[in-house]
């Protein structure tokens, strides 16, 4: 089946290091991603991982991809109050004619000053 | 980056009549087009996949008669809501992807319906 899995909330103070969790079941993914949406917008696409990857590393963004578990992870080092916002991780799925998408529920990031 | 271009950000209706929400992909052809929809505090849940020239796929629990799908362009898909109910109040994201660019999909900045 697809079912992509994340923690709902996460609280962190500002400075920390913020790590957020998700698990997919689908080990045909070809891509993951971490997506953030700010209140009321749209998706912005942080980064994203090809399954043969362990490890990304883009300036403060940290993502871990352990196939094996089907397990992704995504570390924000020096977290800051504009990182408040909600996470979304996502799996691409090939599919006849191309490809889809999908996401786990998100995971609402609140950084307290 | 490609840009998605979706309008408009904000429509209220009233309950029974038809919205038409656009999603442009305005710097490349966008051959898949994704339509989905996200309740609060939920997750995005896909509604239906497009192909330019072609009928839309439509996810299982999605009444395609009620949302209407059009990609007639390489550059235009549209969602229509027809006959809408206060139940379908919910904020609704396309995003596009073109050939070959299999790593990522551009989002729209995403419709909140409203109905009345």
């Amino acid at each position: 089946g697809e079912d992509v899995e994340q923690s709902l909330f996460l609280s962190v103070r500002e400075g920390d290091s913020s790590v957020i969790n998700c698990t997919y079941t689908d080990s045909s993914s070809t891509y993951l991603y971490w997506y953030k949406q700010e209140p009321g917008a749209g998706l912005q696409l942080l980064t994203y991982i090809f399954s043969n990857m362990d490890m990304k590393q883009d300036q403060r963004l940290t993502v871990l991809l352990n196939k094996k578990d089907k397990h992704l992870s995504l570390r924000i080092a020096d977290t800051q109050t504009g990182d408040s916002a909600i996470y979304f991780c996502a799996e691409s799925l090939s599919m006849s004619g191309g490809f889809k998408t999908i996401f786990g529920a998100g995971t609402r990031l609140f950084v307290k000053a | 980056g490609a840009v998605v271009s979706q309008h408009p950000s904000r429509v209220i209706c009233k309950s029974g009549t038809s919205v038409k929400i656009e999603c442009r992909s305005l710097d490349f052809q966008a051959t898949t087009m994704f339509w989905y929809r996200q309740f609060p505090k939920q997750s995005l849940m896909l509604m239906a996949t497009s192909n330019e020239g072609s009928k839309a796929t439509y996810e299982q629990g999605v009444e395609k008669d009620k949302f209407l799908i059009n990609h007639a362009s390489l550059t235009l898909s549209t969602l229509t809501v027809t006959s809408a109910h206060p139940e379908d109040s919910s904020f609704y994201i396309c995003s596009a992807s073109g050939t070959g660019w299999d790593t990522e999909a551009f989002f729209g900045q995403g419709t909140r319906l409203t109905v009345v």
